[in-house]
């Protein structure tokens, strides 16, 4: 069965520092990945995927994931984050073999002025 | 295009209870997911269906029902609700669980005493 860890529970970084959110999977295939977004209240919204094809994925509001099959890791980066950015970060798994799309616990990002 | 809609917003039930909760989607998407959000849980999957009469469970499926009649509609039932159900609850749809993205609804934040 598949699962993601996303190792760090809170994560608290200044505004305009860089960021790197850890993402760990288990998956029997090749992968499908995701990471989503949620602010407070509100429901998740899609930051970028992971199908197939370049490792180095882009998304929106300047996020970028890396894959290393190597590493079973999808790591969330931004090169200088804004107070926007705080929120909740999830990263999540699927694939062709298994029609299940599973998550991680998630990431509170906090934001030092 | 209203995308996914979920009522109610918020519900209140006693233990033994029963309820259905709603959820829609006008995207014509065949996957369509039911997500619990618990503190420090992350999102687990409940139960999902890859399009109208079919359904499957997902990490935490004990005490909810559900069933796929139309491609539209996809309502969570709680046959005997009990404290432990407590949840905010996210419903999902995407054209395809490979690789597509899910698109959330707003949630329903479901209390029972």
């Amino acid at each position: 069965a598949q699962s993601v860890t996303q190792p760090d529970i809170h994560i608290t970084v200044s505004e305009g520092a860089s960021l790197e959110l850890r993402c760990n999977y288990s998956y029997g295939a090749t992968p499908y990945l995701f990471w989503y977004v949620q602010s407070p209240g509100q429901g998740l919204q899609l930051l970028l995927k992971y199908f197939s094809g370049d490792t180095l994925v882009q998304g929106i509001k300047g996020f970028e994931a890396e894959f290393k099959r190597s590493q079973s890791s999808f790591n969330l980066r931004k090169p200088s984050v804004h107070w926007s950015d705080a929120a909740e970060y999830f990263c999540a798994v699927g694939g062709w073999r298994d029609d299940k799309i599973i998550f991680g616990k998630g990431t509170r990002l906090h934001i030092l002025p | 295009n209203a995308g996914v809609t979920q009522t109610p917003k918020f519900q209140v039930l006693k233990t033994g209870q029963s309820m259905t909760l709603q959820c829609a989607q006008d995207m014509n998407h065949e996957y369509m997911s039911w997500y619990r959000q618990d503190p420090g849980m992350g999102l687990r999957l409940i139960h999902y269906s890859v399009g109208a009469g079919i359904t499957d469970q997902g990490e935490v499926p004990n005490g909810y029902n559900v069933s796929r009649s139309t491609t539209e509609d996809f309502p969570l039932r709680l046959l005997s609700a009990a404290p432990s159900q407590t949840s905010v609850y996210f419903c999902a749809s995407s054209y395809s669980s490979i690789g597509g993205e899910q698109f959330f609804g707003p949630g329903t934040r479901l209390t029972v005493l």
